[in-house]
Formats: C-alpha cells, sequence, structure tokens
C-alpha cells in the first residue's frame, strides 16, 4: 500500500524560501504524476504543480515564477519549492499521485506552513 | 486559469440524494473528460471519490455517481448517511493544467 509524507519546516520567515519534501513508501515513483496541492486556513484546495517520474512538469501560472518541483527516483522522493513567501502562502501542503486521467489517488496527510516573521 | 464553480453548500436528510454540479466553460469542463471529485473531512486530506467523469475507485461506495453534461458536472450522493457530511471539491484535468472547484459542504 503506497503512503505519502509531506515533510518540511512549520515556520518560515516572510521572503525566504519554503522547501517541501514528499517520501513514497511502499511502491514507486514510476509511470505515475506527482502533485503539490495546498489548502489556507478555512479555504479550498489550489492546485500549485505536478510532475511526471520522468521529468515533464506543469505549474499553476498564478505561482509558476516562484515555484520548483521535482522528484529523485533513488530515494522515492518529490520536492516543491516556493520562492518568495508571503503570508499568503501560509496553508497545508499535499503532496498526491496522479494515475490516468486526472485521479489523485494517493494523498499525504499534508504538512501546515505558516508564513510569519 | 479560472477555478470551477460549485455551491458553497448543499444538505440533505438522511437516505435522501444530493447533487452538487461544478460548473466551467465549454474551454475547460465542456471540453475534457478528467473530472474527478474528491471527499474532504475535518482535518484530513482529501479521499478521490469518482475520477474520469464517472467512474469509482474500488472501495468508494455505489451510493456515489458522477456525470458530465456540457461545461457541468456533477457528483450524485444517493441514500445520504449521517458520514458522507463533508466538503466536496471537483477537479478537472485540463490539458496541462488542473483547477479545483471551490468546494461545497454537504449538511446530512
Amino acid at each position: 500500500q503506497v503512503q505519502l509524507q509531506e515533510s518540511g519546516p512549520g515556520l518560515v520567515k516572510p521572503s525566504e524560501t519554503l522547501s517541501l519534501t514528499c517520501t513514497v513508501s511502499g511502491g514507486s515513483i514510476r509511470h505515475y504524476y506527482w502533485s503539490w496541492i495546498r489548502q489556507p486556513p478555512g479555504k479550498g484546495l489550489e492546485w500549485i504543480a505536478y510532475m511526471y517520474y520522468s521529468g515533464s512538469t506543469s505549474y499553476n501560472s498564478s505561482l509558476k515564477s516562484r515555484v520548483t518541483i521535482s522528484v529523485d527516483m533513488s530515494k522515492n522522493q518529490v520536492y516543491m519549492k516556493l520562492t518568495s513567501v508571503t503570508a499568503a502562502d501560509t496553508a497545508v501542503y499535499f503532496c498526491a499521485r496522479r494515475f490516468g486521467g486526472g485521479g489523485m489517488d494517493v494523498w499525504g496527510q499534508g504538512t501546515t506552513v505558516t508564513v510569519s516573521s | 486559469q479560472s477555478a470551477l464553480t460549485q455551491p458553497r453548500s448543499v444538505s440533505g436528510s438522511p437516505g435522501q440524494s444530493v447533487t452538487i454540479s461544478c460548473t466551467g466553460t465549454s474551454s475547460d469542463v465542456g471540453g475534457y473528460n478528467f473530472v474527478s471529485w474528491y471527499q474532504q473531512q475535518p482535518g484530513k486530506a482529501p479521499k478521490l471519490m469518482i475520477y474520469d467523469v464517472d467512474k469509482r475507485p474500488s472501495g468508494v461506495p455505489d451510493r456515489f455517481s458522477g456525470s458530465k453534461s456540457g461545461s457541468t458536472a456533477s457528483l450524485t450522493i444517493s441514500g445520504l448517511l449521517a458520514e458522507d457530511e463533508a466538503d466536496y471539491y471537483c477537479c478537472l484535468l485540463a490539458g496541462r493544467d488542473v483547477l479545483f472547484g471551490g468546494g461545497t459542504k454537504v449538511t446530512v
């Protein structure tokens, strides 16, 4: 059974870079798309980016200039970096596996990130 | 990228059916069949309920069904149970972009 676990700093200062890791256990990164999604407090889901294991990426146009997604197949990990963070980036960040057309069938539990000085 | 439009809330009594709409345009919902639906309980990660408009992952009760007509996708929950009370989000893979609806709170 595939499981995802997000990890990263719970607190980031404004203007700094947020770095998150999604560790995939119980399965391989190969042959799937890997997404990052976030949810600000009390609000809905926002797609950030996804990456196919072989390297193809796609980013939310509103975040594209600040986001980078990558994978390390040897470590079975997916990464996300978000630069120049502001309070608006405070959210729970989820990683998720996408199969087929669009269904994200496996999700991590999420990691809470607060941007504050 | 505009978010897809969902009603803020819907409610129903146990045993009843409710339908949640997810409205887009001919360029997004109307042009792609990669619509998925997620259930999110408070403090939990979303759970995939429907993918590719009307397909159910294994383990999801057949009380949950999906459909699409034109630029509107829908999720119907039949035979409402108390455990169905949650937030529901539609999602569309449109080319290389992913769009979420704003979410609908279902109250039983």
